[in-house]
């Protein structure tokens, strides 16, 4: 069975300082994709960034990037400079080649404070 | 472009009514998802379709039915609503093939009372 864990439920962060999501999952693919999106209260649901596990270099997005440890099957995010902006719930996820499904977390709600 | 578009936003049901959520997309994508939220469940795949005229379960099909006549729309219906069918429910869509990103639309809050 393919799982992700966020353990994490909530956390908080200073405005402009850095804070680091977990997440692990479990799959036995060797080829898939990971993904963080965010939930801001609008409720709809952003893409922020995207790992493929074949490569190595963690991926950047701006402020947001990637510790992608493929043996350890986890895959963080570090939001760098957090803004009032990025308060919201964030979803890890993974979608492997041999089905077309997503594989959702159970979401952290990130604070970020003034 | 509208993306991902879903009817109605919110809805109140009393107990065994039934009902349908449409689910459109202007990006002709071949692929098309139902999901739930529930507080701290996370995001839970109730049917998908990868392609017009099929359908496939999820984690949570029970008491839901879909139909995909046309590859821009998808439809999820509750046939006898249920309270533990009170949630939050998503659309998305997205192209064939595992590295492409679902597109969410803005969601449906319903509440089966």
């Amino acid at each position: 069975a393919q799982t992700v864990t966020q353990s994490q439920p909530e956390m908080s962060v200073q405005e402009a300082e850095t804070v680091t999501l977990s997440c692990t999952y479990d799959t036995s693919e060797n080829n898939y994709y990971l993904f963080w999106y965010k939930q801001p209260p609008s409720r709809q649901m952003i893409l922020v960034i995207r790992q493929e596990a074949y490569k190595q270099q963690n991926a950047t997005e701006n402020r947001f990037s990637v510790n992608f440890q493929k043996a350890a099957k986890s895959f963080s995010l570090k939001i760098s400079d957090s803004q009032l902006g990025d308060t919201a719930m964030y979803f890890c996820a993974f979608r492997t080649g041999a089905n077309s499904k997503l594989t959702f977390g159970k979401g952290i709600t990130l604070s970020v404070r003034p | 472009n509208a993306g991902v578009t879903q009817t109605p936003k919110f809805r109140v049901l009393k107990t065994g009514q039934s009902m349908t959520l449409l689910c459109a997309q202007d990006m002709n994508h071949e692929y098309m998802y139902w999901y739930r939220q529930d507080p701290g469940m996370g995001l839970r795949l109730i049917h998908y379709s990868v392609g017009e005229g099929t359908t496939a379960k999820g984690e949570v099909p029970d008491g839901y039915n879909v139909s995909r006549l046309k590859k821009q729309n998808f439809l999820l219906g509750l046939e006898s609503a249920a309270p533990s069918q009170t949630s939050v429910y998503f659309c998305a869509s997205s192209y064939y093939g595992f590295l492409y990103e679902q597109y969410f639309g803005p969601g449906t809050r319903l509440t089966v009372t």
